[in-house]
């Protein structure tokens, strides 16, 4: 979905490394997302933010960090990567106020896919 | 505690054949619920949802969902498979009770529509 960019796309870096993810969404929503992808895993969310000032952990947020810089950007930080924190990162944006019957769909972007060596 | 499971990793299927991709859900309260796919490389697309109303549920590319509250299970079906529908699939639920927006998601079904 364009509306919800990445960036970078594809990332490999060295164990020790501090690394960011960066999303930027046009959608206009307030709520944002992290998640990481794992094979057989399905997604699992590391953080979310409902607003500049509103951030909170998701189920695997050791060993990340994140930034609302603003209503459209959210950035997540690895502070040391390992190795097990070799994934594909996605962001989601919602926001109840759009979706039919305040359902609060989520939409995504595509995806970073990072290498920790 | 909400859940979602997707007991089968892998479907096959023949092109013209239907499909159906099975999804069940535990919450502690009233479900919304949700599919996703995913295309190689790219990131999850909407599919479609269910809020509240019919059980049939109609989304995108001719999919459509059957809510079965009885059976807690939201299964994606269509009536005729294209190739094109290889893909990752992935439910999700959340509990519409719930003022956080989180989603919680199976571990995914690949589709896989030969020819």
């Amino acid at each position: 979905d364009a509306d919800v960019t990445q960036t970078p796309r594809n990332r490999i870096t060295k164990t020790g490394k501090r690394i960011m993810l960066e999303c930027s969404q046009t959608k206009g929503h307030d709520r944002m997302y992290w998640y990481r992808q794992d094979p057989g895993l399905g997604l699992r969310l590391i953080y979310y933010s409902f607003d500049v000032k509103d951030i909170n952990k998701g189920e695997i947020s050791d060993g990340y960090s994140v930034s609302r810089q603003a209503q459209a950007k959210f950035s997540l930080s690895l502070e040391s990567a390992i190795p097990n924190q070799t994934a594909l990162y996605f962001c989601a944006t919602s926001d109840p106020a759009f979706s039919g019957g305040g359902t609060d769909t989520q939409y995504f972007g595509p995806g970073t896919r990072l290498t920790v060596l | 505690a909400q859940s979602v499971a997707q007991p089968e990793d892998q479907v096959n299927v023949a092109e013209g054949n239907p499909l159906t991709v099975k999804c069940t859900y535990s919450v502690s309260g009233n479900p919304y619920l949700f599919w996703y796919v995913q295309y190689p490389n790219r990131g999850l697309q909407f599919l479609l949802k269910y809020i509240t109303g019919d059980n049939l549920v109609k989304g995108s590319y001719g999919f459509e969902a059957e809510f079965n509250k009885s059976q807690t299970s939201f299964h994606l079906k269509k009536p005729s498979a294209l190739v094109s529908d290889s893909a990752l699939y992935f439910c999700a639920v959340r509990d519409r009770g719930s003022t956080l927006g989180r989603l919680y998601f199976g571990r995914g079904t690949q589709l896989t529509v030969w020819p």
